[in-house]
């Protein structure tokens, strides 16, 4: 079952730009945590949202949520090329289990 | 640091041969996933264990049976392989810490099965 959807699908920006990235989702959450994959690789995890929180930062990551929308966005301030990479956000609703989206391709070219 | 290893990063497996997928994690987490990850599809979850010998059937778990004899180690098995079981395989583990669930991924396996 399927829960977050990312927005968009991919994105292609210039070093030094900001990226949002957004993500919605349908069902009550405890948390929400998002998650970059470079090509090929498996996930790392990025920050994490509880459902009482509006916003967290964590160097240039930016997340905020809002439960009343039921979404979540991602900013990333001063792009690098080294962020180049898949974004996914994921939900968490009070089980061991988190539901993933189908991610972000943030190309941040040179 | 949480260390996740899959025992192989590229596999080629002929229709019909049984396949296994280790997972092994060195953080003594209780919760342990496998996910496949195809494009457009995002990360499904085929199976995952919160404990030793305990198991429990994710989104798409037809085809596959997981196997938990250990804490560290977490097997998927593909008891009969088939090209539509071409994919990534991710496994992933988790601990939980004041009710969150981070989870750590291994670095995947790509399954080609012909």
């Amino acid at each position: 079952s399927q829960q977050g959807e990312e927005d968009p699908q991919a994105l292609s920006i210039q070093e030094g730009e900001n990226a949002t990235m957004n993500c919605s989702y349908k069902t009550s959450i405890n948390n929400l945590q998002w998650y970059r994959q470079n090509s090929g690789r498996g996930l790392v995890h990025l920050i994490l949202i509880r459902s009482n929180e509006r916003e967290k930062h964590s160097g240039r990551l930016r997340v905020t949520l809002d439960t009343s929308k039921k979404s979540s966005s991602l900013l990333i301030t001063a792009s690098r090329a080294a962020d180049t990479a898949s974004y996914f956000c994921a939900t968490e609703g009070g089980s061991e289990k988190l539901v993933f989206g189908k991610g972000t391709k943030l190309t941040v070219n040179p | 640091d949480v260390k996740v290893t899959q025992s192989s990063r590229y596999l080629v497996k002929r229709t019909g041969e049984k396949v296994f997928l280790e997972c092994v994690q060195d953080m003594d987490h209780e919760n342990m996933f496998w996910y496949r990850q195809d494009p457009g599809l995002g990360l499904r979850l085929i199976y995952f264990s919160y404990d030793v010998k305990m198991k429990e059937k994710g989104d798409i778990p037809e085809g596959y049976s997981v196997s938990r004899e250990k804490k560290e180690r977490f097997s998927l098995i593909l008891e009969s392989a088939s090209t539509n079981q071409t994919s990534m395989y991710l496994c992933a583990s988790s601990f939980s810490t004041s009710g969150s669930y981070e989870q750590y991924f291994g670095p995947g396996t790509r399954l080609t099965v012909t």
